[in-house]
């Protein structure tokens, strides 16, 4: 049981590239969400989804798209990356009240 | 009255001294208060949570004390460890419903 795993730990983008960050669990959670966490901004939801096959935005959205093909799965992409979206970004599930984190990726936007 | 407000944004504490963190909130439908821990370079991690219906809730060192007229709650970590050096973050809901979070603190715990 690997709980929430995410691919990859840390990459390096030049502006205008395109990356997707994957995100997989193996608790068959319902829910799953993506958040980025900045210096003294603590963790802002940017998309999440209830269930397989849907997606809703949530507090930072611009510039990010997400899909969730499989339950088991939710991808983020960012299309034409920007210096702005320099961040360690997180991945989670939940199962009822718990919420479930992965280990970050990090991210930098030169 | 979807925000979350924590403080302090740091802390210090020495070795064996009690850690305290302050959560406020607005939405009288929230229900569900979890605190989370994070240590350098880890995704957070849930440290304890408590629903509305009791005032407090202990687990070992830690202790979440819940006040729904005031719409606070608090985080003591008592005799606090260097180990306990991390920074913590409150959060609530409404039932199920996405996880509000506050910005964060920051806990450095000196021997």
């Amino acid at each position: 049981n690997a709980g929430v795993t995410q691919t990859p730990k840390f990459r390096v983008l030049k502006t205008g590239q395109s990356m997707t960050l994957l995100c997989a669990q193996d608790m068959n959670h319902e829910y799953m969400y993506w958040y980025r966490q900045d210096p003294g901004m603590g963790l802002r939801l940017i998309h999440y989804s209830v269930g397989e096959g849907t997606t809703a935005k949530g507090e930072v959205p611009d510039g990010y798209n997400v899909s969730r093909l499989k339950k088991q799965n939710f991808l983020l992409g960012l299309e034409s990356a920007a210096p702005s979206q320099t961040s360690v970004y997180f991945c989670a599930s939940r199962n009822g009240y718990e919420q479930y984190f992965g280990p970050g990726t990090r991210l930098t936007v030169t | 009255q979807q925000q979350v407000k924590q403080s302090p944004q740091s802390l210090i504490v020495q070795k064996g001294g009690i850690s305290i963190i302050n959560c406020a909130y607005e939405n009288t439908a929230f229900d569900y208060f979890p605190w989370y821990q994070q240590f350098p370079g880890k995704g957070p991690a849930l440290l304890i949570a408590i629903r509305p219906d009791v005032s407090e809730k202990k687990e070992g060192r830690f202790t979440i004390s819940f006040n729904k007229s005031a719409k606070q709650f608090s985080l003591h970590i008592m005799d606090s460890q260097p180990g306990d050096s991390a920074t913590y973050f409150c959060a609530a809901s409404r039932g199920t419903d996405k996880l509000i979070f506050g910005t964060g603190t920051r806990l450095q715990v000196f021997p």
